[in-house]
C-alpha cells in the first residue's frame, strides 16, 4: 500500500520555540493532505486541509498563524507550531490523498510533540 | 454539520466471544472508513466501504455499510488478545477529508 511518513517521530521543545513536522508521501503524488491533531485517550480532530500550491483550509478555531501549513510539492506538506506552549503538546498525524483519487486516505505515522 | 457516533466508546469482553461496535453518521456520506490504532501509534487502516450493502472481511473481523440507515458495524468474531486497541469509524465529507468517531476501546481478557 502507499506510505506516507512523518518527521519527527517525536519531538521535545521548550515553550516559545518554533517545531516544524514534515509529511511525505513516498509513493504516490498527494495534491491533498490533511492535518490531524490528537489529544491522549481522544479521536482525531481535522486542523486543516493542505492543497499543494495553494493555501491551507483551516477549520474553525485552529489558528492560521500559529499552525503553518505549506504543501511546495506533490509529495511534502509541513506543518509548523509556532510559539509552542504546552497546551500544544499532542500527538500530529497527518494524512494524504492519492492524485489518482480511490477514495482511501494513507496516514503517518504521527508525530508526538511535547512542550515543556 | 457531519456527526459521526461511535458506541461504545469502552468494551471489554473475554477471548472467544463475539460483539458488534456502531458507527452512525448524520448527513449522506459514501465512504465509510474503519481504522485500529494502537497506543502510541498511529492508524492503521483496516475496511474502505464505498457503496451501500459492501461487506468486508478479515480475520476476525468483519465491516459493513448501510448508507441508507447511515450506519456501519463492525463485528468481532472469537476475540483474542490480540484484537485489544481502539477502533475508529470516520466517515467522508465532500472534500475528501473525513469525520471521526470517538473511537472505542477494546479490552480482550484472556
Amino acid at each position: 500500500g502507499a506510505v506516507v511518513s512523518q518527521h519527527p517521530s517525536w519531538v521535545i521543545c521548550k515553550s516559545g520555540t518554533s517545531v516544524k513536522i514534515e509529511c511525505r508521501s513516498l509513493d504516490f503524488q498527494a495534491t491533498t493532505m490533511f492535518w490531524y491533531r490528537q489529544f491522549p485517550k481522544q479521536s482525531l480532530m481535522l486542523m486543516a486541509t493542505s492543497n499543494e500550491g495553494s493555501k491551507a483550509t483551516y477549520e474553525q478555531g485552529v489558528e492560521k498563524d500559529k499552525f503553518l501549513i505549506n504543501h511546495a510539492s506533490l509529495t511534502l506538506s509541513t506543518l509548523t507550531v509556532t510559539s509552542a506552549h504546552p497546551e500544544d503538546s499532542s500527538f500530529y498525524i497527518c494524512s494524504a490523498r492519492d492524485i489518482a483519487w480511490t477514495g482511501e486516505l494513507f496516514f503517518g505515522e504521527g508525530s508526538r510533540l511535547t512542550v515543556l | 454539520e457531519l456527526k459521526v457516533e461511535q458506541n461504545p466508546l469502552f468494551l471489554s469482553m473475554q477471548e472467544g466471544k463475539n460483539y458488534t461496535i456502531y458507527c452512525n453518521y448524520s448527513t449522506t456520506s459514501d465512504r465509510l472508513y474503519w481504522y485500529r490504532q494502537d497506543p502510541g501509534k498511529s492508524l492503521e487502516s483496516l475496511f474502505v466501504l464505498l457503496s451501500n450493502g459492501a461487506v468486508k472481511q478479515e480475520g476476525r473481523l468483519m465491516a459493513s455499510l448501510d448508507t441508507k440507515a447511515r450506519l456501519s458495524t463492525l463485528h468481532i468474531t472469537a476475540a483474542v488478545h490480540d484484537l485489544s486497541a481502539t477502533y475508529f469509524c470516520a466517515v467522508g465529507r465532500n472534500n475528501n477529508d473525513m469525520r471521526f468517531g470517538a473511537g472505542t476501546r477494546l479490552t480482550v481478557k484472556p
